[in-house]
């Protein structure tokens, strides 16, 4: 099963690009990556997933490099309420097995 | 060195039968949870106890009993299973369920399939 490695934290400025990095360099052809974010007492909300192709919906894109070894997840224009811990994760359809990291603890500054 | 464990991985049962989630952390959190994964990949969560305590006890059908015998385990008990059970569940835990800023450690889930 992939391992997924984040940054522990990253700091944003409110307005701009937040830029989520996540390797994932023991990814398996058929495993996606999904994102999802924990904010401060609720529960997980799943942000995107992608397999191969760069994906984008309504709250972030998410850019896999060629070979799949990492990932970018972006939101294009940060807000404080966007301050939160974001989990890359492996995720093998077949088997519904997901391998959670650490996260990384976003805060977004005014 | 497991943070979060969980066991079984996959359960495969059948309707009417009772089941049994087990889940241990090592990581001295005092604040465990259970999430059940649906369909659409959502996490919802079901239950979390804070040092053995029932803290959040989400709408969910009685079927389902949280058990914490100590606040490194919170097992999930499963009376009279139905199709719509069959779903991934998580464990997690964090440290204080007031201060969850500093993340929730996530088991690696549960896969129960109802046939």
């Amino acid at each position: 099963d992939a391992k997924t490695t984040q940054p522990p934290s990253m700091d944003c400025a409110e307005g701009r690009a937040a830029n989520l990095p996540c390797n994932h360099s023991t990814i398996s052809g058929n495993e996606y990556v999904y994102w999802y974010r924990q904010i401060h007492s609720q529960g997980p909300q799943y942000i995107i997933h992608g397999l191969k192709n760069n994906e984008t919906n309504e709250m972030a894109s998410l850019i896999i490099t060629e070979d799949r070894k990492s990932s970018t997840l972006i939101l294009p224009h940060a807000t404080l309420r966007d301050t939160a811990v974001y989990y890359c994760i492996a995720f093998m359809d077949s088997n519904y097995q997901l391998i959670w990291g650490a996260g990384t603890k976003l805060i977004i500054k005014p | 060195d497991t943070a979060v464990s969980q066991t079984p991985k996959y359960l495969v049962t059948q309707m009417g039968n009772d089941k049994s989630i087990k889940c241990e952390q090592n990581l001295g959190h005092d604040t465990m949870y259970w999430y059940k994964q649906d369909s659409k990949k959502f996490l919802k969560i079901m239950f979390s106890y804070n040092n053995k305590e029932l803290i959040i006890n989400e709408t969910v059908p009685n079927r389902f009993s949280p058990k914490s015998p100590d606040k490194a385990h919170l097992n999930l008990h499963i009376n009279s299973l139905e199709l719509g059970d069959s779903a991934v569940y998580f464990c997690a835990s964090s440290q204080d369920h007031d201060r969850v800023e500093n993340g929730y450690t996530f088991g690696s889930g549960t896969r129960l399939t109802v046939v």
